[in-house]
Formats: structure tokens, C-alpha cells, sequence
């Protein structure tokens, strides 16, 4: 167990509907990450949350959004999913930046059919 | 932009070295990172080497930068079947938040 928990583990939509990941980060760490893992697309960087503010952006779609909670939580809003979203949606955490590698959740599985 | 580079496939047999080398994009990063992922697991935090390194060893990892090339590799010795899984190297992104990933090595070790 990292220490980063993501809820749900897998989720099944169809296409045009909306969901929310969550994600936990380690305790005391003030950082959180979103990450996309496709097959063809490999690992891509969505956002960073620190303190709850949005501290940096990647290849994060529209259609995608995010926030980090007082008590630190993040959700990963995505919506008007296509079959293109499936994929492995990470989230990791730090304690502030990056310097020292982030620890990762287990993942949530998205799949839109 | 340019992309975080690793070779796709490494089989070796048990007990035998594995090297698996990647080659990153931004000279200036600080910190370059070595992540394992098994199947249906997150990624989990193997080593890292500080940028003014040359090269660092932790138990069977031993852990080469080359910045002159933009070079970094991951050996491991004495591979056992445990150590089957993806193998991503990362840097840190221009942002200088987020990490930049290649798109893993998948390592086989075959008995």
C-alpha cells in the first residue's frame, strides 16, 4: 500500500456521460497529480494541485477538470467521454514539488464503451 | 516536443544483468527517475540520481547518467523473475513540476 488511495478501481460508462475520480494523497503531502496511462500515449501529465491550488497543467482536455479539497482529496472530473478516454487514470503525491519522485495510487480503469 | 526515450522490449534469462537505457530530453533537469510497474499496480519509485551524479548504487540497482549524452540507464543484477515488469525512466518537465515519462520497458525474465 503507497499511501495514495484512488477510488473507484475500475469504472465502466458510455460515451457522453460524466465521472469523478477521487484520489487521497499520502499523508502530509500537499502535492497531487493526475496522469492519463494509454497504450499509444504512454504516461501523460493532466494537472498538479498543490495546497489546493492548481499549480501546473499538461495535456489536460476541456472536457477534463479538476480540484484539490481543503482536507487535501482530489477529483478528476471527466465528461462528454468518448472512447478515446479509456485508459489508466493515476494520481500521485509529494510532499511539496517534485524533487524527490512522486508515490503513485494503484490506478483507476476507465472504460467507456 | 521531443520525447523521453526507452527501448519497448529487454528479455534476459534469471540471474543474468539486465540494462535498460533510456535517453531524456531537458539537460537541465535535476533529478532523473527509475519507476517499476507490475501488472495492474501503480507505478513504485525505484531509485533516482541526482543530476551532478555520475552514478549511483542501491542493493542489485546501479543507476548511470551520461549528461553529456542525455543518457541514463538502470541495471540490475542478478535478475530474478520478481523483477519482471514495465520499467519507466522520467525527468523533470520544463514546468518543473510534473515528470516527463518514456513509454516504459517491459523486462521478461525467463527461468
Amino acid at each position: 500500500d503507497s499511501g495514495v488511495t484512488q477510488t473507484p478501481k475500475h469504472l465502466i460508462t458510455a460515451t457522453g456521460q460524466r465521472v469523478t475520480l477521487r484520489c487521497s494523497p499520502r499523508s502530509g503531502d500537499l502535492s497531487v497529480y493526475w496522469y492519463q496511462q494509454s497504450l499509444d500515449q504512454g504516461l501523460q501529465f493532466l494537472i498538479q494541485y498543490y495546497n489546493g491550488e492548481e499549480r501546473a497543467k499538461g495535456n489536460i482536455l476541456e472536457r477534463f477538470s479538476a480540484q484539490q479539497f481543503p482536507d487535501l482529496h482530489s477529483e478528476l472530473n471527466l465528461s462528454s467521454l468518448e472512447l478515446g478516454d479509456s485508459a489508466l487514470y493515476f494520481c500521485a503525491s509529494s510532499i511539496k514539488g517534485q524533487a524527490y519522485g512522486y508515490t503513485f495510487g494503484s490506478g483507476t480503469r476507465l472504460t467507456v464503451v | 516536443g521531443e520525447d523521453v526515450e526507452q527501448s519497448l522490449f529487454l528479455s534476459v534469462r534469471e540471474g543474468d544483468s539486465s540494462v535498460i537505457n533510456c535517453t531524456y530530453t531537458d539537460s537541465s533537469s535535476t533529478y532523473l527517475y527509475w519507476y517499476k510497474q507490475e501488472p495492474g499496480a501503480g507505478l513504485q519509485l525505484l531509485t533516482y540520481i541526482f543530476s551532478n551524479m555520475d552514478m549511483k548504487q542501491d542493493q542489485r540497482l546501479t543507476v548511470l547518467l551520461n549528461k553529456k549524452d542525455k543518457h541514463l540507464s538502470l541495471r540490475i543484477a542478478d535478475t530474478q523473475t520478481g523483477d519482471s515488469a514495465i520499467y519507466f525512466c522520467a525527468e523533470v518537465a520544463n514546468s518543473g513540476y510534473a515528470l516527463n515519462f518514456g513509454k516504459g520497458t517491459s523486462l521478461l525474465v525467463t527461468p
